[in-house]
């Protein structure tokens, strides 16, 4: 069976420094992988996605980046954060070539910058 | 991408009733529509979809609905217990991508 890891669960940072945020998926092959991020009472913003390692395709221009170093693996960061970039932060992965795919989140990590 | 309307924002109920969510959408091409649940501060899931050539499709108290001819589909949730109290989206998107919206939260009062 297939699982998604994020971590770390929660984290508190100050204004200005850096970010990184790692997913991990795990019983599945070249999976499409998903960022998203959600500010407190509000939906789902899609940040980022990836069809295949080293591609990447961003949604909206903010001071966020990602990387799919590896099949499996999806990595979000930042040089510098700032105040509105709390929130609470979701991993995401569908079957590749599949019709209108399930997406399955993992447990997020709450972000909050100071 | 395609918009997400989804109707009402905010909607309370009384344990035992019915709830009913509805979500618009413009192209008509779509062809797959789901209903995601979101427990406060945990992760969204799938609870129930539906393709574009079936108009209904239930599962124990839930059930979804399409009407193609009006463009919306709606989500049915009868005899609501207190672990209903969720917010509901209807994502929309394609084979990539899913726009998720602010989606409907539902309030189960005892």
């Amino acid at each position: 069976s297939q699982t998604i890891h994020q971590w770390p669960a929660t984290l508190v940072q100050p204004v200005g420094s850096p970010l990184s945020l790692e997913c991990t998926v795990e019983g599945t092959s070249n999976p499409n992988l998903y960022w998203y991020r959600q500010a407190a009472g509000r939906g789902l913003q899609l940040l980022f996605y990836s069809v295949g390692i080293g591609q990447i395709s961003s949604e909206v221009p903010q001071n966020l980046s990602a990387s799919r170093p590896q099949d499996r693996q999806f990595i979000l960061s930042s040089k510098k954060l700032l105040l509105s970039d709390s929130g609470f932060y979701l991993c995401a992965w569908a079957h590749p070539q599949r019709d209108h795919n399930e997406q399955f989140f993992g447990p997020g990590t709450r972000l909050t910058v100071l | 991408g395609e918009n997400v309307e989804q109707h009402p924002s905010t909607l309370s109920v009384q344990e035992g009733d019915s709830a009913v969510i509805k979500c618009t959408y413009s192209d008509s091409a779509s062809n797959y529509f789901p209903w995601y649940k979101q427990e406060l501060g945990k992760r969204p899931q799938l609870i129930i979809d539906i393709r574009s050539n079936v108009g209904e499709k239930k599962d124990q108290r839930i059930a979804v609905t399409l009407n193609k001819t009006a463009k919306h589909f709606s989500l049915h949730i009868t005899e609501t217990q207190p672990e209903d109290s969720a917010v509901y989206f209807c994502p929309r998107g394609n084979d990539y991508k899913l726009s998720f919206g602010a989606g409907t939260t539902v309030t189960v009062r005892a």
